[in-house]
């Protein structure tokens, strides 16, 4: 069965510094999702992409994100200035087709800002 | 605005004991409901859905769930856990409207199961 895949499964950097998490959704999906877990609480929505372009996005994703597909497989998130509380398992997620399609995960990058 | 509450953080249980997991969300339309599991160091995993029809949905691993709609209520259940349902579950509702295809997630339930 297709997976997503992200890359790195593990990224750890200072804070300040700017980082890029990577995701291949699966080839034929059409929604691509960024959502976050802080250790211990709650799988929170960042942001949805469609048709090249952000279609909706939560309070959390402020002006120190945003999102890229620069290349049709590729599905990026770009965290600009890192802060402490930025540390968390970011999920990148694919849908097919519509509301009624479940999100495919892929397995995190668990993000550590020290 | 939707939202999603599980009630239960935390649920410890001894192997071939029942399992029910509260979930409920509120919503006043139509919505797609699911149950996603995590496995320890893995990613979640979808293990029922629910988009209409019988109410009543069976997932993979002998798990099913009952959308209550005068309830707002969809709850994972399993007559008889073992060691490796030990995982993290979560709720989740989409709005089902076109426009909208945000996935809410509850907080999730944290299930151990002792052998």
């Amino acid at each position: 069965e297709p997976e997503v895949t992200q890359t790195p499964s593990h990224q750890v950097t200072q804070m300040g510094q700017e980082v890029i998490l990577r995701c291949v959704p699966i080839s034929n999906h059409l929604y691509f999702y960024w959502y976050r877990q802080i250790l211990g609480q709650k799988v929170e929505f960042l942001v949805s992409f469609y048709n090249n372009e952000i279609s909706e996005k939560s309070e959390i994703f402020d002006d120190q994100f945003s999102v890229e597909r620069p290349d049709g497989s590729n599905f990026t998130l770009k965290i600009r200035s890192t802060k402490l509380e930025d540390s968390a398992m970011y999920f990148c997620a694919s849908m097919r087709v519509n509301s009624i399609s479940p999100l495919h995960f892929g397995n995190g990058t668990r993000l550590t800002v020290t | 605005a939707q939202s999603v509450s599980q009630h239960n953080h935390h649920v410890i249980l001894s192997e071939a004991a029942s399992l029910e997991l509260g979930c409920n969300y509120s919503y006043g339309g139509t919505v797609n409901l699911f149950w996603y599991v995590q496995y320890p160091g893995q990613h979640l995993q979808l293990l029922l859905k629910y988009f209409s029809g019988d109410p009543l949905v069976k997932g993979i691993k002998g798990f099913e769930a009952e959308f209550i709609k005068s309830k707002f209520s969809f709850n994972l259940r399993k007559p008889s856990v073992q060691w490796s349902d030990t995982a993290e579950y979560f709720c989740a509702v989409n709005a089902g409207t076109s426009g909208t295809y945000k996935y809410i997630f509850g907080t999730g339930t944290r299930l151990k199961v002792l052998a």
